[in-house]
């Protein structure tokens, strides 16, 4: 398998453009992961999908970020409009459903995305 | 809420010592815990992970151990290389939600 794949790998924006990211799990993964990674904050879960339903959306930070799983193989998540503080790597994962027991998660190689 | 912590943030030691990365963790409540590795523009990967049931794991050169009662786990590397320069990051699954909290990683240099 291909692992977790992630477009764009880099992505250099204007404040007040939109900004799609996109995410392909790996097939058979049922369980797919958004991540925020900055120096201050560290890995920061935004939001999470079991068998392409949004489970818990918490971590979103605001109303400019939404997140969308159409089906099992491919995940977007926009930010509209970004500013620099969004400036950050966005890390895609995925899964079988972890449960109790856990199961080991894949993580893409993530999208750095610059906001001036 | 669950807060992972990794201390220091950083380590430099020559090559072939034996090293021990910490991780503790507030809540003892965890389903399970990774160790992660992730590398300079790459994404994370992992190395070993630990059920609440397990007092360790090993693969290879590397040895975790887990003691919920007191929120710690280790890292262990035996013999390092300088291939093992990287960050390394500890994460927790707490709750029914199966959320992996991170801690922030230590940046380990193994020095030729």
């Amino acid at each position: 398998d291909a692992g977790v794949i992630q477009s764009p790998r880099h992505e250099v924006t204007e404040m007040g453009q939109e900004v799609t990211l996109r995410c392909k799990p790996i097939s058979g993964h049922n369980s797919l992961f958004w991540y925020r990674q900055t120096m201050m904050r560290g890995l920061e879960l935004l939001i999470y999908f079991n068998n392409n339903v949004p489970i818990d959306d918490s971590g979103m930070p605001e109303d400019r970020f939404s997140a969308k799983m159409p089906n099992a193989s491919f995940s977007t998540l926009k930010i509209q409009p970004s500013e620099p503080r969004d400036s950050a790597v966005y890390f895609c994962a995925s899964s079988l459903w972890p449960g109790p027991s856990g199961n080991t998660i894949y993580f893409g190689e993530g999208s750095w995305l610059t906001v001036v | 809420k669950q807060e992972v912590t990794q201390i220091p943030a950083a380590l430099s030691v020559p090559e072939g010592e034996n090293l021990v990365l910490n991780c503790s963790f507030t809540d003892s409540a965890i389903y399970n815990l990774q160790w992660f590795r992730q590398d300079p523009g790459k994404g994370l990967t992992s190395l070993l992970l630990i059920q609440s049931s397990q007092r360790e794991q090993t693969s290879g050169r590397l040895n975790a151990s887990l003691d919920k009662s007191s929120g710690r786990s280790t890292l262990y590397i035996a013999a390092s290389q300088p291939g093992d320069s990287a960050t390394y990051l500890c994460a927790v699954v707490t709750g029914a939600n199966s959320k992996l909290t991170f801690g922030k990683g230590i940046t380990l240099s193994v020095r030729p």
